[in-house]
C-alpha cells in the first residue's frame, strides 16, 4: 500500500512554464520527502521537509507542508526540458520505512 | 564518494528459479532499504537493514528475504521467482534513517 498520493499523475508543460504537482498522505510523518526519476532510473533526493517545517526552498523548487492538511505541494519554478521526469513524494514515518505515492509524470515541451 | 552499486543490472530468470542481488552502498552509511517497482504497484518497500539488523519489513511473502554483511553490503534474494516478481529492484543507502535516501541505478529482473 502506498501512503501518499500525488495529483496530478501526470503535466505537460511549455518550457520556462512552472509546474507544481501535489502529495497527500495517511499518517502522520517525522518528514516527507521528494524524489526525482528519469526514464525507469534509480531515484534522485530533491528535497525533505520536516513535520515542524512549512516551507522550504532549494534552487528552482519550493516545497510546502500542511501537517493539518496532511498535503504537501512540490513547484518548480521556469521548468526545462531536464525537468521531463517523475516525481514522488515520500513519507517516513516513525517504522523506519519510507513510503513512496505513485509520483507525478512531468513533460518539459520546448 | 563513490555512488550506490546494483549489481547485476538485468537479469532474466524463470519462473521458480531463485536469484539474488547485491547492493554497495555509499562508503560511511549504515542504512540501506530495498524497493521494488513495478508499473501497476508503483515503487513497494521491501525492508531496510541498520548495522546488520532488519529493522522493518514492507508487505512481501517470505519468498523476499535480505541480508546486510559488517561492512553494509546488503543482498537481497528472491527464492522461487513468479511471473509477478518481474520489476526494478531499487536500493538506497542513507547515512541515518529517516534521512534522504541515495538510490543505485536498480536491477532490472525479467522473469519468464
Amino acid at each position: 500500500s502506498q501512503q501518499g498520493e500525488e495529483d496530478p499523475q501526470a503535466l505537460s508543460i511549455q518550457e520556462g512554464e512552472n509546474a507544481t504537482m501535489n502529495c497527500s498522505y495517511k499518517t502522520s510523518i517525522n518528514n516527507l520527502q521528494w524524489y526525482r526519476q528519469n526514464s525507469g532510473r534509480g531515484l534522485v533526493h530533491l528535497i525533505l521537509i520536516r513535520s515542524n517545517e512549512r516551507e522550504k526552498h532549494s534552487g528552482r523548487l519550493r516545497v510546502t507542508l500542511d501537517t493539518s492538511k496532511k498535503s504537501s505541494s512540490l513547484l518548480i519554478t521556469a521548468s526545462r526540458a531536464a525537468d521531463t521526469a517523475s516525481y514522488f513524494c515520500a513519507t517516513f514515518s516513525n517504522d523506519y520505512k519510507l513510503s513512496f505515492g505513485a509520483g507525478t509524470t512531468v513533460t518539459v515541451r520546448a | 564518494k563513490a555512488g550506490v552499486t546494483q549489481t547485476p543490472r538485468y537479469l532474466i530468470k524463470t519462473r521458480g528459479q531463485q536469484v539474488t542481488l547485491s547492493c554497495s552502498p555509499i562508503s560511511g552509511h549504515r542504512s540501506v532499504s530495498w524497493y521494488q517497482q513495478t508499473p501497476g504497484q508503483g515503487l513497494q518497500f521491501l525492508f531496510e537493514y541498520f548495522s546488520e539488523t532488519q529493522r522493518n519489513k514492507g508487505n512481501f511473502p517470505g519468498r523476499f528475504s535480505g541480508r546486510q554483511f559488517s561492512n553494509s553490503r546488503s543482498e537481497m534474494n528472491v527464492s522461487t521467482l513468479e511471473l509477478g516478481d518481474s520489476a526494478l529492484y531499487l536500493c538506497a543507502s542513507s547515512g541515518m534513517t529517516g534521512n534522504e535516501q541515495f538510490f543505485g541505478p536498480g536491477t532490472r529482473l525479467t522473469v519468464l
